[in-house]
This record gives structure tokens, C-alpha cells and sequence, in this order.
């Protein structure tokens, strides 16, 4: 079946780095766009950065843009998220999601009309 | 950015009732909204997209409609398992931004 298992997650110092995993499976992973949503605890959903099927568009939240980056592996079915600096305030569970096959493009730049597979999620805990 | 407010942040209901749930965007998105579940320790579930479209597998009695600015998720004949909290999510342009979401409680 569809799947998304994250992975990578746990405790880090404020500063330090950590790169979180998306293994896909059950889908042809290279066809859609993913995505990084987070959620602090107690907190609503927050975008955190997308990326195109073909890797060649990224886009990340001002919040963390210059400290994350995602990226993906199209032969290994996986998804990155590669978080450096880190601050207590990214303290959150952190989920990778799809592209919705329907989607709309407007002004060379197509986006997914929602994110309909997501995984279960890792927890980030950035703390001294 | 686009910045979408949810209302009520919570309302009280009964089984079998029907509960409206509001999202308005700070901009037009055109009809580019999306309504997901959310249970407690659970990733969010994809409900509507495309403002009134039922994604596959989702019961009939989620519906959402509007367009431009203002949008509603419906849930009629609530049951037991829909007590739980909503998110309202514009598609329309990055950065995709979500609404504070409602809770819905017994």
C-alpha cells in the first residue's frame, strides 16, 4: 500500500544539525512532489518546504529558509530534510507528505491542490 | 503571505447534529483550499480538496463549498469518530499556509 515512513528524528543541542528521512513506498515516488509539514506540540500545522518531482524546484518557509534544506533521491525512493542551526522554536513533529495527483500551475509554477499520503511523523526536540 | 483564520477555534456538539466550520484567506485563492483531520497523535487525513472536491474514500457527509475568500467544511449527521480537530490549507501559492484549526468536541 501507499507509504510514507519518516525517520531521523530525537534530541539535539540548539546549533547542532540533523537530517530527517522520508522512505516512500507503494507509489511511483518519482512522479510527485513532496513535502515537509511540521507541528509543534500543541500547535497547528506548519509548511516547512516543498520540492518538485524532478528536484528542479525547492521552496522552503521563511522560518527556516538558509538553515533547511530538502532535497530528494528518486533511485532510492526517499525524501530529506536537511536541518542545520537548529532552534529550540523548530522543536515539532515533523511529517512528509505527497502531491495530490491534481494540481494547477500558474505563472510556471505548479502546485498540488493538497498533500493526500502522509507519514506518521517524527519527533524533533531541540533542547540544551 | 497568505494567512487563513479558521472559526470557531472549537464548538460543542452532539452526535447526529450538523456543524459548519469556517476558513477565510487573506487573499483570493480562487477555490485552491483544502480541509484535513486531524486525531489526536495522527498525521493529518486529507478530507476535501479543490474547495468541494471528496477525496476517495472520505464519508458523503464532508462537504465543503466556497471560493475567493471565504470557504466552509460541512459535516452533517456527526458521529462519534468526527469529534476531533479540522485544518483549513490554501493551495494556491507558496508558502502554503494552513488555519489554526477547530476543534470539535462533544
Amino acid at each position: 500500500q501507499v507509504q510514507l515512513v519518516e525517520s531521523g528524528g530525537g534530541v539535539v543541542q540548539p546549533g547542532r544539525s540533523l537530517r530527517l528521512s522520508c522512505a516512500a513506498s507503494g507509489f511511483f515516488f518519482s512522479s510527485y512532489g513532496m513535502h515537509w509539514v511540521r507541528q509543534a506540540p500543541g500547535k497547528g500545522l506548519e509548511w516547512v518546504a516543498s520540492i518538485s518531482y524532478e528536484r528542479s524546484d525547492e521552496y522552503h518557509a521563511d522560518s527556516v529558509k538558509g538553515r533547511f534544506t530538502i532535497s530528494r533521491d528518486n533511485s532510492k525512493n526517499t525524501l530529506y530534510l536537511e536541518m542545520n542551526s537548529l532552534k529550540p522554536e523548530d522543536t515539532a513533529v515533523y511529517y512528509c507528505a505527497k502531491d495530490l495527483p491534481s494540481r494547477h500551475c500558474s505563472n510556471g509554477v505548479c502546485y498540488p491542490d493538497a498533500f493526500d499520503i502522509w507519514g506518521q511523523g517524527t519527533m524533533v526536540t531541540v533542547s540544551s | 503571505d497568505i494567512q487563513m483564520t479558521q472559526s470557531p477555534s472549537s464548538v460543542s456538539a452532539s452526535i447526529g447534529d450538523r456543524v459548519t466550520i469556517t476558513c477565510r484567506a487573506s487573499q483570493d485563492i480562487r477555490s485552491f483550499l483544502a480541509w484535513y483531520q486531524q486525531k489526536p497523535g495522527k498525521a493529518p487525513k486529507l478530507l476535501i480538496y479543490a474547495a468541494s472536491s471528496l477525496q476517495s474514500g472520505v464519508p458523503s457527509r464532508f462537504s465543503g463549498s466556497g471560493s475567493g475568500t471565504d470557504f466552509t467544511l460541512t459535516i452533517s449527521n456527526l458521529q462519534p469518530e468526527d469529534f476531533t480537530t479540522y485544518y483549513c490549507q490554501q493551495a494556491d501559492s507558496f508558502p502554503f499556509t494552513f488555519g489554526g484549526g477547530t476543534k470539535v468536541e462533544i
